[in-house]
């Protein structure tokens, strides 16, 4: 079973970029995709946009279309997530996890599972 | 985009009674639908896939229903451990994803 470990904290100021790491382990990495989610305080979850390392591709929600970038690099198993142009809105807590199973080649959905343990970003001048 | 609608916001209910949470897609989504538990400072745990297949690991209290469009999530008997917030989300027209804005369920 794949394990996701997310880089630490972070604090930024408005207009500047942030990049969360997502890394993978006790699996194989170019068999899942990798999405992130995010949550602002007491707020409901956000689905931001997911990688499919076997295909390299990444798609977004129209939201964050043009703000985010999600990368895969398959020789460290690590996930990225940049979102740039910061503003105190994006303050959260971001997740990636693990969206579709494409062993063999075939992708399969069955919900997000596992999750990463979260990674606080603050956005404060 | 699929809008995914939870029913009701919050739900308060008593320990050892029944929790029924509604979810409703703006269009059909077949039974591609899933739940998730998230408590305070955690992660979401995925509870349910498939409309109504429970994940591992998952106490045979949750049960999950429904296609197309109208879902629901039963837990039988509430535990103490089951108070938390609820997440549906749609996984049809994958690899894009929407998530219902969540039902707190709240002790009576």
């Amino acid at each position: 079973q794949v394990q996701l470990v997310q880089s630490g904290a972070e604090v930024k100021k408005p207009g500047s970029s942030v990049k969360v790491s997502c890394k993978a382990s006790g699996g194989t990495f170019s068999s899942y995709a990798i999405s992130w989610v995010r949550q602002a305080p007491g707020q409901g979850l956000e689905w931001m946009g997911g990688i499919i390392p076997i295909f390299g591709t990444a798609n977004y929600a129209q939201k964050f279309q043009g703000r985010v970038t999600i990368t895969a690099d398959k020789s460290t198993s690590t996930a990225y997530m940049e979102l740039s142009s910061l503003r105190s809105e994006d303050t959260a807590v971001y997740y990636c996890a693990s969206s579709l199973d494409c062993t063999g080649g075939v992708c399969r959905a069955a919900g997000f599972d596992p999750w990463g343990q979260g990674t606080l970003v603050t956005v404060s001048s | 985009e699929i809008v995914m609608t939870q029913s009701p916001a919050t739900l308060s209910v008593s320990p050892g009674e029944r929790a029924t949470l509604s979810c409703r897609a703006s269009q059909s989504v077949s039974s591609n639908l899933a739940w998730y538990q998230q408590k305070p400072g955690q992660a979401p745990r995925l509870l349910i896939y498939g409309a109504s297949t429970r994940a591992t690991g998952i106490p045979a209290r949750f049960s999950g229903s429904g296609s197309g469009t109208e879902f629901t999530l039963t837990i039988s008997s509430l535990q103490s451990e089951d108070f938390a917030v609820y997440y549906c989300q749609q996984y049809n027209n994958w690899p894009l994803y929407t998530f219902g804005q969540g039902t707190k369920l709240e002790i009576k």
